[in-house]
């Protein structure tokens, strides 16, 4: 158990919808980062925050957009979800920047 | 832009033996970290080994070490006295030493199955 919690742990939906992905991060992380887990593109970084400030952008949609809070949880919203959408979605968080991530278990969203 | 290229997709070897899985990657930086990450069939992806480039010393990590060779950009993972709980897929990934955007950058992965 890596400490990093996400929610839910699987999400199935329509394309056209809007889903929000939860990430705790470990107590005391101040970093969030976001990466998609997909068969054609690998693991890919989608974004990063640090302390409540967006602080790096991957390649990450203009339907998707993220945010961390003050207690330093992190929401990813991804919206007019298209088939291609489907992954498994992980949150990591990190101590130190630069650190180790620490990975959560992943939300896997079926768009269908 | 920085690659990382897993040139074996799948390897499988005999338990208690030892195996070897490549990665290179590309960039111009002097300062970085590479890591190798683990998936197991439950998909949490697991850390391993770090290793940080200005290190000439390779990391070990119990049965897990490492062949860093920055000249080459070479960065292999020898898992000693393989066991069936090591069968998953293994990523190798790259950050740069750069506060301020420490996104990690991975490779396409390498399947190792343990053969009891």
């Amino acid at each position: 158990d890596s400490g990093v919690t996400q929610t839910p742990k699987h999400l199935i939906t329509a394309t056209g919808q809007r889903v929000t992905l939860r990430c705790s991060p470990r107590s005391g992380d101040l970093s969030v980062y976001w990466y998609q887990q997909s068969l054609d593109q690998g693991l890919q970084f989608l974004i990063q925050y640090y302390n409540g400030e967006e602080r790096a952008k991957g390649n990450i949609l203009e339907r998707f957009s993220a945010q961390q809070f003050p207690d330093l949880h992190s929401e990813l919203n991804l919206s007019s979800l298209e088939l291609g959408d489907s992954a498994l979605y992980f949150c990591a968080s990190s101590a130190d920047t630069p650190g180790n991530q620490y990975f959560g278990p992943g939300t896997r969203l079926l768009v269908l | 832009a920085q690659t990382v290229t897993q040139s074996q997709p799948e390897m499988s070897v005999q338990e208690a033996e030892t195996v070897t899985l490549s990665c290179t990657y590309d960039t111009s930086e002097n300062n970085y970290y590479l890591f190798w990450y683990k998936q197991p069939p439950s998909r949490q992806m697991i850390l391993v080994i770090r290793q940080e480039a200005y290190k000439q010393q390779n990391a070990t990590e119990n049965r897990f070490s490492v062949n860093f060779q920055k000249a080459a950009k070479s960065f292999s993972l020898k898992i000693s006295d393989s066991q069936l709980g090591d069968t998953a897929m293994y990523f190798c990934a790259f950050m740069k030493h750069n506060f301020g955007n420490e996104k990690l950058t991975f490779g396409t992965g390498t399947r190792l199955t343990i053969i009891p």
